[in-house]
């Protein structure tokens, strides 16, 4: 079955400072993987995928994720953090070998941008 | 464009009481789905549905129940609910369906439930 990690919890930052959301997953075959921002008292909201093609995926709000398959891993990136980024942030996959179109959640990262 | 729309927002109940949380989509998306998010776990799926006419069990379906009433709306039913259903439902929907779609998941804001 398909799993997501997400190995911090909290990730802080200064405003104006790079942003990396670090994300690893496991699949039997392909993966399909997607990010997604929750702000509070809100459903997620879908910000980038990667299906296939180019390694590097460019999103909503300025973010970008880079897929590596040797590293199994699909961080998320910005250049330059703003407040307004502060949210909970999820990583996703879904297995192309399976049959079905359900989605392996991680567990998220609250984002805290420092002003 | 309203999306995903979920009611009540709100909830309480006291266990062993009964209710239904309503969701419906105005995207014409085949497939939709019943989350559950608890603190430092994620999204848990409870049950999902691919297209009208079925439905499936996910992660965590135990005492809950699903009917996936027309293509816009999909309902999640607690028949006795337990404080440890305590939570944040979120319902989603994606397009079109097929399998091994690389369509995102659009979601609703969610139902918050306490259930004392």
């Amino acid at each position: 079955a398909q799993s997501v990690a997400q190995p911090e919890d909290q990730v802080n930052v200064a405003e104006g400072n790079p942003l990396t959301v670090k994300c690893t997953y496991s699949v039997s075959g392909n993966p399909y993987l997607f990010w997604y921002v929750q702000y509070p008292n809100r459903g997620l909201q879908f910000l980038l995928k990667y299906i296939t093609g180019d390694n590097l995926v460019k999103g909503s709000y300025g973010f970008e994720a880079e897929f590596n398959k040797s590293q199994t891993s699909f961080h998320l990136k910005k250049p330059s953090a703003l407040v307004s980024d502060s949210a909970l942030y999820f990583c996703a996959v879904r297995d192309i070998m399976n049959g079905n179109n359900r989605l392996a959640f991680g567990k998220g990262n609250q984002v805290v941008v420092i002003p | 464009n309203a999306g995903v729309t979920q009611t009540p927002k709100f909830q309480v109940l006291k266990t062993g009481q009964s209710m239904t949380l309503q969701c419906a989509q105005d995207m014409n998306h085949n497939s939709m789905y019943w989350y559950r998010q608890d603190p430092g776990m994620g999204l848990r799926l409870i049950y999902y549905s691919a297209s009208e006419g079925t439905t499936d069990k996910g992660e965590v379906p135990n005492g809950y129940n699903v009917s996936r009433l027309n293509k816009r709306e999909f309902s999640l039913r607690l028949e006795s609910a337990a404080p440890s259903q305590t939570s944040v439902y979120f319902c989603a929907s994606s397009s079109p369906g097929q399998l091994n779609s690389n369509q995102p998941q659009h979601f609703g804001d969610g139902t918050r439930l306490s259930i004392l």
